[in-house]
């Protein structure tokens, strides 16, 4: 089974107008960490945001909000007022914490594409 | 300050032949990582270290793949007999903290290409 699950290939936004992207997970953790990336078309990969599984209020930096429903094992990064310069690949991935035997790097989802259209 | 730099950017290997790939992380940097990105496809975990001690290697696919960090700074991920298969972006990461849950900074990757 997959542990992060981005069921939405790509998609299309105006600019301006805010965007969800779907994150799932999957673990038998208590403790864990959920992150976004954005990868754009240069290949670097660029940290966004971060939430712990024990944090209790939703995580925010700037234009990103990360709406976390932990019953639901879900972690969308919500876009606000989005941006031409906000086209690229989004990648949610999870940290485990070592009481689960998972690995000790990232897992990461298959991504989202993003465009942004004028 | 200077972020997570790798080199080459660009590899092309025949098959067959042995390549190197470093990476140097961010000054100060206790952890290390290095992830494996096919085309189209999500970062896939090969490695971890902390400083010199490579603490998990669980991702490495095959025993080909041999990954080092001797001084605890520089990394060199090191591929025998490269295969079509082995074809991929290779990314380091690298990260402060100890602690499990903090952010990873990304280098701008190797991208290999094995004919």
């Amino acid at each position: 089974a997959q542990k992060i699950t981005q069921t939405q290939p790509g998609m299309f936004v105006q600019e301006k107008e805010a965007v969800t992207l779907d994150c799932t997970y999957d673990t038998s953790d208590q403790s864990y960490g959920l992150f976004w990336y954005k990868q754009p078309s240069s290949g670097e990969m660029i940290f966004l945001i971060y939430q712990g599984s024990y944090d209790e209020q939703n995580a925010t930096e700037g234009r990103y909000s990360l709406n976390f429903q932990k019953a639901r094992k879900s972690a969308n990064l919500v876009i606000s007022a989005s941006q031409l310069g906000d086209s690229a690949m989004y990648f949610c991935a999870m940290r485990e914490g070592q009481g689960g035997g998972g690995a000790d790097g990232l897992t990461f989802g298959k991504g989202t594409h993003l465009i942004i259209q004028p | 300050g200077a972020g997570v730099s790798q080199s080459p950017r660009y590899k092309v290997a025949k098959r067959g032949q042995d390549v190197a790939l470093r990476c140097d992380p961010i000054s100060g940097h206790v952890s290390l990582f290095w992830y494996q990105q096919a085309l189209g496809q999500g970062p896939e975990f090969l490695t971890y270290f902390q400083n010199e001690a490579q603490l998990d290697k669980s991702g490495l696919p095959s025993d080909r793949f041999f990954a080092e960090r001797p001084e605890g700074s520089v990394s060199t991920l090191k591929i025998q007999r490269t295969q079509q298969e082995d074809s991929a972006v290779y990314l380091c990461a690298s990260s402060y903290s100890l602690l499990l849950f903090y952010e990873q900074y990304f280098g701008p990757g190797t991208r290999l290409t094995v004919t």
